[in-house]
């Protein structure tokens, strides 16, 4: 059992260069979503999913999109990337939106992304 | 608007010694709260989570937190520290219906021998 599984590990990029991060969960859980972590500041939420075909912006949307066309995976685009976007992704899911069930969300190892 | 604090940036320990990081939640009703463990280079790993009831909550590797409601807390504690439990802890929270969970920033601890 995987669990969710974030590729690449590792990416720099040229600004203004486009790419999408990927997150694929085994679990077969309904709840996905992806934060971006900056020193200081913690995780925070770009965007959420709470079932395929379903997606919904987070704390910090500008600069990214997503879309779920299955349970399993979730994908993060850059279309232009920024300086800003410089930081560490996080995918993460869970059985059901963590509000309504309190379930905890399991996170994959991360993608590095430097953008220059 | 909810949210999470976590006063200690960053803290340092001797191994054996007790621990406790600081967390502190606004949110009128009673939230969902979580400590979550990070290693270097790895994603965050749940260690105990509060939803209702016994307000003194068991986590894995020997953690454990208290809920009061009257201090808006929910700290971790820890009475002997090993050199492996050197790592960034984040304090996260979550009102009912809602479905995002909001991240406080973040102690990083060491642990020296």
């Amino acid at each position: 059992n995987a669990g969710v599984t974030q590729t690449p590990k590792f990416q720099v990029l040229k600004t203004g260069q486009s790419m999408t991060l990927q997150c694929a969960q085994d679990m077969n859980h309904e709840y996905m979503s992806w934060y971006r972590q900056d020193p200081g500041m913690g995780l925070r939420l770009i965007h959420y999913s709470v079932g395929a075909g379903i997606t919904d912006q987070g704390e910090v949307p500008n600069g990214y999109n997503v879309s779920r066309s299955t349970t399993e995976d979730f994908p993060l685009r850059l279309l232009s990337a920024a300086p800003s976007q410089t930081s560490v992704y996080f995918c993460a899911s869970s059985p059901q939106p963590t509000g309504g069930a309190g379930q905890p969300q399991h996170f994959g190892d991360g993608t590095r992304l430097s953008i220059l | 608007a909810q949210s999470v604090t976590q006063p200690d940036i960053h803290i340092t320990v001797s191994e054996g010694a007790s621990l406790e990081l600081r967390c502190n939640y606004s949110y009128g009703a009673t939230p969902y709260l979580f400590w979550y463990v990070q290693s270097p280079g790895q994603g965050l790993q749940l260690l105990l989570k509060y939803f209702s009831g016994d307000t003194l909550v068991q986590g894995i590797k020997g953690f454990e937190a208290e809920f009061k409601r009257s201090q808006s807390s929910f700290n971790l504690r820890k009475p002997s520290v090993h050199w492996s439990d050197a790592a960034e802890y984040f304090c996260a929270v979550v009102g009912w219906g809602t479905d995002k969970l909001i991240f406080g920033t973040g102690t990083r601890l060491q642990v020296f021998p």
